[in-house]
C-alpha cells in the first residue's frame, strides 16, 4: 500500500513569492492534515480537510490556505512568503475521523526554504 | 488547552541499553495517545498508539502504557539498536479538538555501537 506522498521534496522561494505544496493521501483515506515543523517551534497544526471541506484551522495567518480535491488529494498554498515560513511541511491522512481514534499517517514532507 | 510534555534531550545510549522516554499530557477530554518516530531526512512514522486507559501499545520492541492516573505515556525499549537513532514525538488526539494532533517537542535519541 502506497503511503502519503508529498511533492516537491524541496522548494526554494524568495520573500514575497507564493508556494504550492501537494499531497496525496493513502488510498481510502478521506481526511488530509497539514502541519508545519519549523526549527525551534516543533510541530504545529495548520489545516484539516475532509470530504473537500476545511474542518479546522490552526493559529496561522490567512495567507496559509489550501484545498482538497474530489480525489482527496490536497494543496497547501502559502502567499506573500516570509523568511519565517522556512520549515518542513508535513501532510498526513487518516480514515474517517468520525470513527474514533483514527491515527494520522504522515508523508516525508516538503522542505520549503525562503531566501 | 491540550498539551504534551516530553523529557529534555538529547539522549545518548550504548547499544543494548534500556530506554525510557517520559511523556505526560494534559487534555480536556479522553484522548488517544501516540508515539511517532522521525528518522533523519524523513517524515513522521507512527510507532505505536493507545486509545484508552491501561491500553499498552507495542511495535518493533517498543512499548508504552496509557496511564490515566498519572496522565503519562512513557516509551520503553529493553534493548536499543543503532538503527533506533531518531527523534521521538509523543502526541495526543483529543476527541474535542477537531482532529488536531498535539505534539510534544520531541527528543533526539542517539545510540552508539
Amino acid at each position: 500500500e502506497a503511503g502519503v506522498t508529498q511533492s516537491p521534496t524541496h522548494l526554494i522561494k524568495t520573500r514575497g513569492q507564493q508556494a504550492t505544496l501537494r499531497c496525496s493521501p493513502i488510498s481510502g483515506h478521506t481526511s488530509v492534515y497539514w502541519y508545519q515543523q519549523a526549527l525551534g517551534l516543533g510541530l504545529q497544526f495548520l489545516l484539516w480537510y475532509d470530504e473537500g471541506e476545511e474542518r479546522n484551522r490552526g493559529n496561522f495567518p490567512p495567507r496559509f490556505s489550501g484545498r482538497q480535491f474530489p480525489n482527496y488529494s490536497s494543496e497547501l498554498n502559502v502567499n506573500a512568503l516570509e523568511l519565517e515560513d522556512s520549515a518542513l511541511y508535513l501532510c498526513a491522512s487518516s480514515l474517517d475521523p468520525d470513527r474514533e481514534n483514527q491515527p494520522q499517517h504522515f508523508g516525508d514532507g516538503t522542505r520549503l526554504s525562503i531566501l | 488547552g491540550d498539551s504534551v510534555t516530553q523529557m529534555e534531550g538529547p539522549v545518548t545510549l550504548s547499544e543494548e541499553a534500556f530506554l525510557t522516554i517520559n511523556c505526560t499530557y494534559t487534555a480536556t477530554g479522553y484522548p488517544s495517545l501516540f508515539w511517532y518516530v522521525q528518522y533523519p531526512g524523513e517524515g513522521l512514522q507512527l510507532l505505536l498508539k493507545a486509545t484508552k486507559a491501561d491500553d499498552k501499545g507495542s511495535n518493533k520492541g517498543f512499548e508504552a502504557t496509557y496511564r490515566k492516573e498519572t496522565t503519562s505515556f512513557h516509551l520503553e525499549k529493553g534493548s536499543v539498536q543503532v538503527s533506533d537513532s531518531a527523534v521521538y514525538f509523543c502526541a495526543l488526539l483529543d476527541p474535542g479538538a477537531n482532529s488536531k494532533l498535539t505534539f510534544g517537542k520531541g527528543i533526539t535519541l542517539s545510540v552508539r555501537p
